[in-house]
């Protein structure tokens, strides 16, 4: 049985700060990492994705993947109110679905 | 390019009764996929499609079946709804050439059963 383990939350970070996000996961074989943002009510929306150990940069994400400790994060600079949502990791290898976490609630405080 | 459609939006059902979901994508993608999600269960998958012609169960396939009526379309049928499938139902897509395997979502379709 796949896993993915999150911190369910809620976070809850001052605007302006940054903002980190941890995801833990199971199958060593995994070789797909995702981060989608989900607002209540909508429908989960990609924000980043990587395949390699090390960072990845994307505007004011950044995404970090460490597949030794089976570890990924997800860091937003600059944190805006609009960043409040729940933040999903999902890991996959093929075609057969991804393997998603139970979600991150993220609260950016004005 | 309305990416991926679900319909309906909303089904209140009576248990017993039986429905589909409907899905279509409009971007070529060869993979789709329903998945159920509960308060606080994250996205759970039901079943898979990899390619037209075929379907896979995930993790939680039982009560329900789907169909890949060809590339663009994929359905799911509850035959006999528990109050158990109260949910909110996604379907997804991907493009299984290059490396990528980027799923994007439909809207959802939020499912009572009373």
């Amino acid at each position: 049985q796949k896993e993915v383990e999150q911190n369910s939350g809620p976070l809850s970070v001052p605007e302006g700060a940054i903002a980190s996000l941890n995801c833990t996961y199971s199958d060593r074989g995994s070789q797909s990492f995702f981060w989608y943002r989900q607002y209540s009510g909508k429908s989960p929306e990609l924000i980043m994705f990587i395949y390699s150990n090390g960072d990845k940069e994307d505007g004011r994400f950044t995404a970090q993947l460490n597949k030794a400790s089976q570890y990924v994060s997800l860091l937003i600079r600059d944190s805006q109110p609009s960043d409040s949502a729940t933040y999903l990791c999902a890991v996959g290898g093929g075609a057969d679905g991804l393997t998603f976490g139970k979600g991150t609630h993220l609260i950016i405080q004005p | 390019n309305a990416g991926v459609t679900q319909t309906p939006k909303f089904q209140v059902l009576k248990t017993g009764q039986s429905m589909t979901l409907q899905c279509a994508q409009d971007m070529n993608h060869n993979s789709m996929y329903w998945y159920r999600q509960d308060p606080g269960m994250g996205l759970r998958l039901i079943y898979y499609s990899a390619s037209e012609g075929t379907t896979d169960k995930g993790e939680v396939p039982n009560g329900y079946n789907v169909s890949r009526l060809n590339k663009r379309e994929f359905s799911l049928r509850l035959e006999s709804a528990a109050p158990s499938q109260t949910s909110v139902y996604f379907c997804a897509s991907t493009s299984t050439s290059g490396s990528q395997n980027i799923q994007y979502f439909g809207a959802g379709t939020r499912l009572s059963v009373l």
